[in-house]
């Protein structure tokens, strides 16, 4: 059974920093290409940052680029998404999602990770 | 790449058959996905590219369409359908997802 479990969620102040990780299970890790996406409060489904299975190819969304840093862990079966410098607008549930090909989609999702950054 | 997912709510009636529809900015070709999100659940995969329906998941969904235009349809609503549902266009990044249509009983 697949399973993607997020942790590492919580309370932070405005200005600092949260690591997030997400443990997989039931499939190929390494060879899964991830994404987290967020959902602020009462809000919408926000594509957050992509990593390819090797790590060569990574993608940011405007909104996070530089202040984020998204890695993973092939040998531990974990996928990572470093957070720095966050503010109130980052407040949401993060979710870690498998994405496959050759269409792209993503078919599992973790259960979600809350982050509230508030002082 | 744009999305444009109307309506933003929709009210209907165990037994009815509702349309969602999605356009892009651009085309996407039929990377087009749909998935279904309950209150304080994750997303759920319904449809991807554009018409292939999930593993599971009940035949009275479909998807269709390709290029710029989509559409979800679900036949004889049943209570367990009351959800947002949200499109997603996995053509390129940035992914992005249509802003939701709440479906909600009438």
């Amino acid at each position: 059974e697949v399973q993607l479990v997020e942790s590492g969620g919580g309370l932070v102040q405005p200005g600092g920093s949260l690591r997030l990780s997400c443990a997989a299970s039931g499939f190929t890790f390494s060879s899964s290409t991830m994404s987290w996406v967020r959902q602020a409060p009462g809000k919408g489904l926000e594509w957050v940052s992509y990593i390819s299975s090797s790590s060569r190819t990574i993608y940011y969304a405007d909104s996070v680029k530089g202040r984020f840093t998204i890695s993973r862990d092939n040998a531990k079966d974990s996928l990572y998404l470093q957070m720095n410098s966050l503010t109130a607008e980052d407040t949401a549930v993060y979710f870690c999602a498998r994405e496959r090909v050759p269409f792209n989609y993503f078919d599992y999702w973790g259960q979600g990770a809350l982050v509230t950054v508030s002082s | 790449i744009q999305m444009t997912q109307s309506p933003s709510s929709l009210s209907a009636s165990v037994g009815d058959r509702v349309t969602i529809t999605c356009r892009t900015s651009q085309t996407i070709n039929s990377y087009l996905n749909w998935f279904q999100q309950k209150p304080g659940k994750a997303p759920k995969l319904l449809i991807c590219a554009a018409s292939s329906l999930q593993s599971g998941v009940p035949s009275r969904f479909s998807g269709s369409g390709s290029g710029t235009d989509f559409t979800l349809t679900i036949n004889s609503l049943q209570p367990e359908d009351f959800a947002t549902y949200y499109c997603q266009q996995s053509y390129s990044f940035p992914r992005t997802f249509g802003q939701g249509t709440n479906l909600e009983i009438k």
